[in-house]
């Protein structure tokens, strides 16, 4: 079965860091663009980085540039998206996604991982 | 970054009605070296992740009935789902993938009549 599970989210404290696993089966995650989108609870949809399959190269929201870097580990089929510096804005529902090889529509999402940033 | 605006915010529509979602970007998303429109559509239920329904305007992901369907170009486009069914009820969201960041529409919440 073709899926994207992300694990990671938690409670933690503004300031704090947390990094997010995505992890791949039935795809090899460097054929495709994969992202991550969030969603605070009851909000909508906000693209927070991905990263192109062949080049590796990356990208942020403004939101979040500076603070969360992503990354990917081939021969774990695994996505990261290591996040410091957590703001209490920070708090939703973090989706893995993957995207088309070269067009960014996401047509596999993971179940979410949810991060809530409290003191 | 592009601006996505969806209307109506909520609709309730009788069963077997047609249910229409519009969308407006602030900039042109159709590509004409590719003759393409980057707008893509999803259906979110409670408690789901988004699915994909809709891509390139008008292309339907496989698997999606053909009761949802995609139409416009440039900065306006719709979502139409026509003989709306029970399995419907969700928020709808539109995307554009013409540039970075790619931005989504704050939805449309689509119940029953």
């Amino acid at each position: 079965e073709v899926q994207l599970v992300e694990s990671g989210g938690g409670l933690v404290q503004p300031g704090w860091s947390l990094r997010l696993s995505c992890a791949a089966s039935g795809l090899s995650i460097d054929e495709y663009g994969i992202h991550w989108v969030r969603q605070a609870p009851g909000k909508g949809l906000e693209w927070v980085s991905g990263i192109n399959w062949n080049s590796g190269g990356t990208g942020y929201a403004d939101s979040v540039k500076g603070r969360f870097t992503i990354s990917r580990d081939n021969a774990k089929n695994s996505l990261y998206l290591h996040m410091s510096s957590l703001r209490a804005d920070d708090t939703a529902f973090y989706y893995c996604a993957k995207g088309d090889a070269h067009d960014w529509y996401f047509d596999l999402w993971g179940r979410g991982t949810l991060v809530i940033v409290s003191s | 970054d592009i601006v996505m605006t969806q209307f109506p915010d909520s609709l309730a529509v009788s069963l077997g009605e047609r249910a229409t979602i519009n969308c407006q970007s602030s900039q042109s998303l159709f590509y004409s070296s590719y003759n393409k429109n980057y707008l893509a559509w999803y259906q979110q239920k409670p408690g789901q992740p988004p699915k994909l329904l809709i891509y390139w305007a008008s292309t339907r992901e496989s698997g999606v009935p053909d009761r949802f369907s995609g139409s416009g170009s440039g900065t306006d486009f719709t979502l139409t789902i026509d003989s709306l069914q029970a399995e419907d009820v969700a928020v709808y969201y539109c995307q554009q993938y013409f540039s970075a960041p790619v931005t989504f529409g704050p939805g449309t919440k689509v119940d029953i009549k």
